[in-house]
């Protein structure tokens, strides 16, 4: 099976702090997607990678970054995290195009 | 963009029952159509699939049918059971594409 490991489950940081979300999978897959959820609100496409030092804006990319240097690995980095960035983030990879998408098990971001 | 839409926001079924889950979508182009299931504290998990050559698919207990013609998909689950409460969400995407395109989620409650 696919496994997407996210590296923490519950974060608690500052405004105004830097923060690194970090996204594994194992299956050599080709895409990586961080989404964010919020109640009401759905999954919302911050950003996507297709291919190592890849990456496109999805809907909501504003005061975020990204980072794919490994085929594995995607980071997600809020530059200077505010309280309207409290939120679930999850991370999610696909083998290709076209193909369904394999979530991590969440990280649930609170900024005070 | 793609427009996804669920039916109804939540549902609540007698155990042993069999549940129906909605989802309409809007752009005649997708042509790939997915299900997950969410519990509480955990990622999207991919329940089943269809593509838009077909109609009709079968899983365990699931079953996903695609109306194209009126742009709707729906999720049966027979004999509901407590294990089955979590939040469900349709998920759409057009060949060629990266992004799914995700619906609200509905929340199935099963009473004993």
């Amino acid at each position: 099976d696919v496994k997407v490991t996210q590296s923490s489950r519950y974060l608690v940081k500052r405004t105004g702090e830097k923060v690194f979300l970090e996204c594994v999978q194992d299956m050599d897959h080709e895409n990586m997607f961080w989404y964010r959820q919020d109640p009401g609100l759905g999954l919302r496409l911050i950003y996507f990678s297709y291919d190592v030092k890849m990456k496109e804006k999805g809907d909501i990319p504003e005061g975020y970054s990204v980072s794919r240097e490994k085929k594995e690995r995607f980071s997600l980095i809020l530059e200077s995290a505010s309280t309207n960035q409290t939120s679930m983030y999850l991370c999610a990879s696909s083998r290709t195009v076209n193909e369904k998408l394999f979530f991590g098990s969440g990280t649930q971001l609170s900024v005070l | 963009g793609e427009s996804v839409g669920l039916h109804l926001p939540t549902l609540s079924v007698q155990e042993g029952d069999n549940s129906i889950i909605n989802c309409a979508y809007s752009n005649s182009a997708s042509d790939y159509f997915i299900w997950y299931k969410q519990e509480s504290g955990k990622g999207p998990q991919f329940i089943i699939d269809i593509r838009s050559n077909m109609d009709k698919r079968q899983g365990q207990r699931v079953t996903v049918l695609l109306n194209k013609t009126v742009k709707h998909l729906s999720l049966q689950i027979a004999a509901t059971q407590p294990g089955d409460s979590a939040v469900y969400f349709c998920a759409v995407i057009g060949s060629n594409d990266y992004k799914l395109s995700f619906g609200a989620g509905t929340t199935v409650t099963v009473r004993a």
